[in-house]
């Protein structure tokens, strides 16, 4: 099994400011994925990651919003652009070796936006 | 109608029950189900991995997946107070790497 450390664990940000989230797998996956969780809700999509590509984003969410890097295949940020309350959530990421594999989750970032 | 139905509880059984857990699909290429179990203010933790139909078994966990009734279980013998989270199935397949993940189903296991 993979471990996925995530940082930060938690953050309280400022209305129109940005937060950067990363994740560092402790070996190679072929892919990453960011998802968003609202309390008590099952989690939502919000991009896959594959190294050396453009992520691939959701319906719902655009690449100004939530711009996503994945310069190897250990690591990958997620940004959260120009934040409003309604961007309050719990923040995932997810790595798997692929289709065929099952896929390991980091602890989360909890995000709320004063 | 979504692609993952599970209900989402809250659950409540007492310590040393056996404990089901269910999910129902309507995508006929889904090949690889998941269980995640997650703690309040935690991310998903793998539990259960396993490949079309059958049972695996993990100590006091038993995945069970039959593909024709598109349903699958977790059962969780013998459960125990820190088996209270939220549990997630999760499925996928073809060549989709993305998950579809049902609602979450809260257990509360009591004393």
């Amino acid at each position: 099994s993979a471990v996925i450390s995530q940082k930060p664990s938690r953050d309280i940000c400022q209305r129109g400011t940005s937060l950067t989230i990363q994740c560092q797998v402790d070996s190679q996956v072929t892919m990453m994925f960011w998802y968003r969780q609202q309390p008590g809700q099952s989690l939502t999509l919000i991009a896959t990651a594959n190294q050396g590509s453009e992520a691939t984003y959701e319906s719902g969410f655009v690449i100004d919003k939530f711009p996503i890097s994945r310069p190897n295949l250990t690591f990958s940020t997620l940004t959260v652009s120009n934040m409003s309350p309604e961007d309050s959530s719990i923040y995932l990421c997810s790595g798997s070796g692929g289709a065929y594999t099952e896929a390991f989750f980091g602890q989360g970032t909890r995000l709320t936006v004063v | 109608q979504k692609e993952v139905e599970q209900d989402p509880g809250p659950l409540s059984v007492p310590e040393g029950a056996i404990v089901s857990l269910n999910c129902t699909y309507s995508n006929s290429a889904f090949q690889y189900f998941m269980w995640y179990r997650q703690y309040s203010r935690k991310g998903p933790e793998l539990l259960m991995y396993t490949y079309s139909s059958g049972n695996k078994e993990d100590g006091r966990f038993t995945a069970q997946v039959d593909k024709s009734s598109k349903y699958i279980s977790l059962f969780i013998r013998d459960s125990q107070p820190s088996d209270s989270a939220t549990y997630l199935c999760a499925m996928k397949g073809g060549t989709a790497s993305k998950l579809t993940f049902g609602t979450g189903t809260r257990l509360q296991v009591t004393l």
